[in-house]
C-alpha cells in the first residue's frame, strides 16, 4: 500500500522569503503525485500534479514541485511567499489500476504560517 | 464551469441518527469520490463511484455507504452516527478520461457534528 509523509507539521516563513515543503512517498510503481492547499473551513484546491514527463512541474500561484524518484520525494517550492499563502498544504499520491483511479492517499499536512 | 457543490454545508446530528450528504460534480465529470477529514486521522478515502457503481472503497465500516445517480450526482449516507463521525466530509470529482489518472477537484465539504 502507498503512503505519504510530510515531515513538517508546522513551518513559519517570513513574507517574501522562499519556501520548501517536504513530501516523501512510498509506492512500488510510478506514482501520480499532487499538492493541494486548504484554507480554513474550505475544501482542497489543486496546486499542481505530476503524472509523467518533466520532473519539475509548475503550478498555480507561483508554486513548483520537483519529482525525485531516487529520493521518493515531491517537494513543493515557492521563491517568495505572500501573506495569503498561509494555509494547510497536503501532498497526495494517487494510483491507477486500469480499472479506474484509486482513492488518493494524503499526508498529514503542513501548516504554513507567514510572519510579516 | 461551476465547481463541485456539496449540500448541506453544515449539519448537526445526535448519536444514533443517520445522515445523508449530497454532492454535485463538475459538469461532464463521471467519477465522484468521498473523503473524511478529521484532526486525528487526517484525510481518508471513503469510496469512489463511476457510472452509478462503487468502484473503489476505503477502510470504513458498513455504516458508511453511498450511491451515484445517472446524472453523476452522488450521495453518501452514514447510519447509526457515533461521536467519532464528526468530521469534514469532502467530495471530489474527476473527468475519468480513459487510459490514465485524472486530477480530482474538491468541493467545499460538509461539516458534520455529532452530539
Amino acid at each position: 500500500a502507498q503512503s505519504v509523509t510530510q515531515p513538517d507539521i508546522h513551518i513559519t516563513v517570513s513574507e517574501g522569503a522562499s519556501l520548501e515543503l517536504r513530501c516523501n512517498y512510498s509506492y512500488g510503481a510510478t506514482p501520480y503525485l499532487f499538492w493541494y492547499v486548504q484554507s480554513p473551513g474550505q475544501g482542497l484546491q489543486l496546486l499542481l500534479k505530476y503524472f509523467s514527463g518533466d520532473t519539475l512541474v509548475q503550478g498555480i500561484k507561483g508554486f513548483e514541485a520537483e519529482f525525485k524518484r531516487s529520493q521518493s520525494s515531491f517537494n513543493l517550492r515557492k521563491p517568495s511567499v505572500h501573506w495569503s499563502d498561509a494555509a494547510e498544504y497536503f501532498c497526495a499520491v494517487g494510483t491507477y489500476s486500469g480499472g479506474g483511479a484509486d482513492g488518493l492517499t494524503f499526508g498529514k499536512g503542513t501548516h504554513l504560517i507567514i510572519q510579516p | 464551469k461551476a465547481g463541485v457543490t456539496q449540500t448541506p454545508r453544515y449539519l448537526i446530528k445526535t448519536r444514533g441518527q443517520q445522515v445523508t450528504l449530497s454532492c454535485s460534480p463538475i459538469s461532464g465529470h463521471r467519477s465522484v469520490s468521498w473523503y473524511q477529514q478529521t484532526p486525528g486521522q487526517g484525510l481518508q478515502f471513503l469510496f469512489e463511484y463511476f457510472s452509478e457503481t462503487q468502484r473503489n472503497k476505503g477502510n470504513f465500516p458498513g455504516r458508511f455507504s453511498g450511491r451515484q445517480f445517472s446524472n453523476s450526482r452522488s450521495e453518501m449516507n452514514v447510519s447509526t452516527l457515533e461521536l467519532g463521525d464528526s468530521a469534514l466530509y469532502l467530495c471530489a470529482s474527476s473527468l475519468e478520461a480513459r487510459g490514465g489518472p485524472n486530477e480530482q477537484f474538491f468541493g467545499p465539504g460538509t461539516r458534520l457534528t455529532v452530539l
